[in-house]
């Protein structure tokens, strides 16, 4: 899982303002994930996608939107329609046709 | 949907006895399971994985077992050490078409204590 990375480490976002957090891997892998983790929770499915300018919502998709122009890349944005956005966000990508995921190292958002 | 139930919550032992911890699921489709550990403020890690074809797989001093008939597997830490210590998460297969998504336990936080 050393082959993905996820940018900023800490993100703070303003009220009302959409931030995106980024999420690259060289890993050739076709799916990518993001999941939301809370303090002291589990791990919640955001969106997923399967392959190239294709995604589907997970459980809690609400205020998030995602694009998947490219193989390596799956950034989340986290729109001002999310109004408790404070949270670990963790991607994840793994090879296609197995259930296997590997993660980045999170990103931290704050909401100042 | 699947529905992954994990436990114990919490799970304190002293530095070389052995922690186990349980998880339950519902789906009886499901065939791979796999255990993540996570430190405090990094990265889930993929420490071992278990598919529905063998009932037991070993890592040096890890372990899962794998129950199918009671749909329930366990991950198994023998000569626990201190740096042992962190949260453990099980996780299971959504059989959803052709999607791979995997459903997470709520986590297990071991203390192994010097």
């Amino acid at each position: 899982d050393g082959g993905i990375t996820q940018s900023p480490k800490y993100l703070f976002r303003k009220e009302g303002q959409n931030v995106t957090l980024s999420c690259e891997q060289n890993l050739n892998h076709d799916a990518m994930y993001w999941y939301r983790q809370d303090p002291g929770q589990g791990l919640r499915l955001i969106y997923y996608s399967q392959i190239v300018n294709d995604f589907q919502k997970g459980d809690i998709a609400e205020g998030y939107s995602v694009s998947r122009e490219k193989k390596e890349s799956f950034p989340l944005t986290v729109t001002s329609a999310q109004k408790n956005p404070t949270a670990f966000y963790l991607c994840a990508s793994g090879p296609r046709y197995q259930e296997t995921q590997y993660f980045g190292p999170g990103t931290r958002l704050l909401v100042l | 949907g699947e529905n992954v139930e994990q436990h114990p919550s919490t799970l304190s032992v002293q530095e070389g006895d052995s922690a186990v911890i349980k998880c339950t699921y519902s789906d009886s489709a499901s065939n791979y399971f796999p255990w993540y550990k996570q430190e405090l403020g990094k990265r889930p890690q993929l420490i071992i994985d278990i598919r529905s074809n063998v009932g037991e797989k070993k890592d040096q001093r890890i372990a899962v077992t794998l129950n199918k008939t009671a749909k329930h597997f366990s991950l198994h830490i023998t000569e626990t050490q201190p740096e042992d210590s962190a949260v453990y998460f099980c996780a299971a297969p959504l059989p959803s078409g052709s999607a791979r998504q995997l459903t997470f336990g709520s986590g297990t936080q071991l203390t192994v204590l010097p």
